[in-house]
């Protein structure tokens, strides 16, 4: 079993297009994150989710959209998509929301936006 | 402000050697956690160590072992008698005691072992 699943795993779409990454882990955590790694291999944080309520929000695009149905799962809907947006996105969780609790990673899904 | 410098991009070794990944970090607060990632090929992360800032002994995992020294803001990984299966990006990773759980990596250093 999966801990923690994206899908899907690859992307790839048009500019201008609206697409969403789905999200589930069944670790029975209760933080959920979204992380984006661009071509260079930087990673950074985007939103992060404690039992449904949003208690991350980096310097995002509102064409970003996070959505947590439950705290098993953690969506990314992203609108008018752009260039700039192709990137491998990665989903993650962790029991709690310290510093002290370890994360763990999704495969993540890769978007290529032509 | 907060900050993690992986100064090696790249490493190439071959395999057996020895070979030490270098991570300083920065922060003025007093309680944060230190973190290493393992990114392989395939393109998963994957967890290997993690690190209070309240405990500097050194840990040991197999081929694996980290050396923290608070005086130097430093977290070193050394793979010992590398084998081709540890070519990855390695990234170092640092949490802020706090209310929130942000992780903030490195660049990555992409170690390539060489048979």
């Amino acid at each position: 079993d999966t801990a923690v699943s994206q899908t899907p795993k690859y992307l790839v779409t048009q500019m201008g297009n609206d697409k969403s990454i789905k999200c589930e882990q069944n670790l029975g955590h209760d933080t959920m994150y979204w992380y984006k790694q661009d071509s260079k291999k930087f990673l950074k944080i985007m939103f992060s989710y404690n039992n449904k309520e949003l208690i991350i929000n980096e310097t995002v695009p509102n064409r970003f959209s996070p959505k947590s149905p439950d705290k098993a799962h953690l969506n990314l809907h992203i609108n008018s998509l752009e260039l700039g947006d192709s990137a491998v996105y990665f989903c993650a969780s962790s029991h709690g929301r310290s510093g002290a609790n370890v994360l763990t990673f999704g495969a993540g899904s890769r978007l290529t936006v032509l | 402000a907060q900050k993690v410098t992986q100064a090696q991009t790249e490493i190439s070794v071959v395999e057996k050697e020895d070979v030490t990944l270098d991570c300083v970090y920065e922060t003025r607060d007093t309680t944060y956690y230190l973190f290493w990632y393992k990114q392989p090929p395939s393109g998963e992360l994957v967890f290997l160590i993690r690190r209070n800032s309240f405990d500097e002994q050194n840990e040991i995992s197999g081929r694996y072992s980290w050396n923290f020294q608070k005086s130097t803001s430093s977290f070193n990984f050394t793979i010992t008698a590398s084998q081709v299966v540890d070519s990855a990006v390695y990234f170092c990773a640092l949490i802020v005691g706090g209310a929130t759980n942000k992780l903030i990596f490195g660049t990555g250093t992409l170690l390539a072992v060489q048979p």
